[in-house]
């Protein structure tokens, strides 16, 4: 079975900081990686997703993450954080049986508050 | 673009009643759509998988006749709760299977039963 381990719930920087979030998963086959963010009030949005190729990936807002197969992680990383980052992130994972048209296995979110 | 809607966006029902729920995709067609239920400060759970003109599939332990699944067009898919009791209170929230070999979500649904 899938899972999806983000090892940090809840984060608490000032603005202009640098953001790293964890995420591990484990899956037994090829796998498509997500980030979304969901603002207070909003729904879930995509950040960034990795299917192939390059594993650095770049996404919007200046978020981008890196695919590491040997580590089994898809850590998130933004250079500079704003006020407005302020959300909910989860990573996500699906099995690449149909070019992603699986369901997605969600981690439990990393509750991000950035102090002005 | 890519465009996910639910409706309704909250509903409060009493216990043993069926609540029904919409999932459009407004501006694009969606083959397959999904399901998924959060509870209070935890993640997103997938319930089950829409495909248009054919039989949800399911996940382990989620009860296929409490929640029934019909996916009639291809940007239109329902979620009934049925019989619902308190224990089903939580947010209900859809997805489709849009371009770029994304899912859009939709804003959630919030179920209430008293």
């Amino acid at each position: 079975a899938q899972s999806v381990s983000q090892h940090n719930h809840h984060v608490i920087l000032s603005e202009a900081a640098s953001l790293e979030l964890g995420c591990n998963y484990s899956y037994g086959g090829t796998v498509n990686l997500f980030w979304y963010v969901q603002y207070p009030g909003q729904h879930l949005q995509l950040l960034l997703k990795y299917f192939s190729g390059d594993p650095l990936v770049k996404g919007i807002k200046g978020f981008e993450a890196e695919f590491i197969k040997s580590k089994f992680s898809f850590n998130l990383r933004k250079p500079s954080v704003q006020w407005s980052d302020t959300a909910e992130y989860f990573c996500a994972v699906n099995g690449d049986s149909g070019g992603g048209a699986d369901g997605l296995t969600f981690g439990k979110g990393t509750h991000l508050i950035i102090q002005p | 673009g890519a465009v996910v809607s639910q409706h309704p966006s909250w509903v409060i029902c009493k216990s043993g009643t069926s609540v029904k729920i919409e999932c459009r995709s407004l501006d694009f067609q969606a083959t397959t759509m999904f399901w998924y239920r959060q509870f209070p400060k935890q993640s997103l759970m997938l319930m089950a998988t829409s495909n248009e003109g054919s039989k949800a599939t399911y996940e382990q332990g989620v009860e296929k006749d409490k929640f029934l699944i019909n996916h009639a067009s291809l940007t239109l898919s329902t979620l009934t709760v049925t019989s619902a009791h308190p224990e089903d209170s939580s947010f209900y929230i859809c997805s489709a299977w849009g371009a770029g070999l994304t899912q859009y979500f939709g804003p959630g649904t919030r179920l209430t039963v008293l």
